[in-house]
């Protein structure tokens, strides 16, 4: 599986954009990135994912680099509430373990006022 | 819609104890997975079943934790006897079919034990 790395920590101020960076410099042609985040005492909730093209929804934008060996989770206008450890995580292929979710340590964002 | 549902929220137990934890997927998710987290780490997948069968159950310590999803819906995880090195959060999940690659995981709150 290829694997993502990610800052340990970040601090972003209130209402401001927060720009949580993710490497995946062994990434294959056909993995997706998914984000995902986790707030203290919740179980992780699915942010969003892509593949090649830059995809924005209702709690974020993700902007992958076109050679896809890193990408960017923007939250526009972060909140005391996206205080959370937020997880970068490149899907397998489907085939046996292979398509499953593997976690790393993620990046703790604490959002401050 | 109803999320994913597990009990207990906590758990203390003392070394050698059995434990059990159950979790009710988000209806109509044929996928569910049970992770371990251990304090500071990402969720670690221990098993994960397609309606009643097991996918995958590599990252299992099948000596002493077993789950079992009978009738494809509910599912219970059991660890017997249990070691300190098992207090973690044990997290449920489920999807609607692990065949589609861009499945979404929507996560249970988890249940904390605790082995003394």
């Amino acid at each position: 599986d290829a694997k993502t790395t990610q800052p340990t920590s970040m601090d972003c101020a209130e209402g401001r954009a927060a720009n949580l960076p993710c490497n995946h410099s062994t990434i294959s042609g056909n993995e997706y990135v998914y984000w995902y985040r986790q707030i203290h005492s919740q179980g992780p909730q699915y942010i969003i994912h892509g593949l090649k093209n830059n995809e924005t929804n209702e709690m974020a934008s993700l902007i992958i680099t076109e050679d896809r060996k890193s990408s960017t989770l923007i939250l526009p206008h972060a909140t005391l509430r996206d205080t959370a450890v937020y997880y970068c995580i490149v899907r397998a292929n489907y085939g046996g373990s292979q398509g499953n979710l593997i976690f790393g340590k993620g990046t703790k964002l604490s959002v401050k006022p | 819609e109803a999320g994913v549902a597990q009990s207990p929220r906590y758990k203390i137990i003392e070394k050698r104890q059995s434990v059990a934890f159950w979790c009710n997927p988000i209806s109509g998710h044929a996928t569910l997975y049970w992770y371990q987290q251990i304090l500071g780490q990402g969720p670690k997948l221990l098993i994960q079943f397609q309606n009643n069968g097991v996918v995958d159950d590599s990252q299992l310590p099948k000596d002493r934790f077993s789950a079992e999803r009978l009738k494809g819906v509910d599912s219970t995880l059991k660890i017997q006897p249990a070691k300190l090195e098992d207090s973690a959060v044990y997290l449920c999940a489920s999807s609607l079919d692990r065949r589609e690659r861009r499945e979404k995981l929507f996560f249970g709150s988890g249940t904390q034990l605790s082995v003394l």
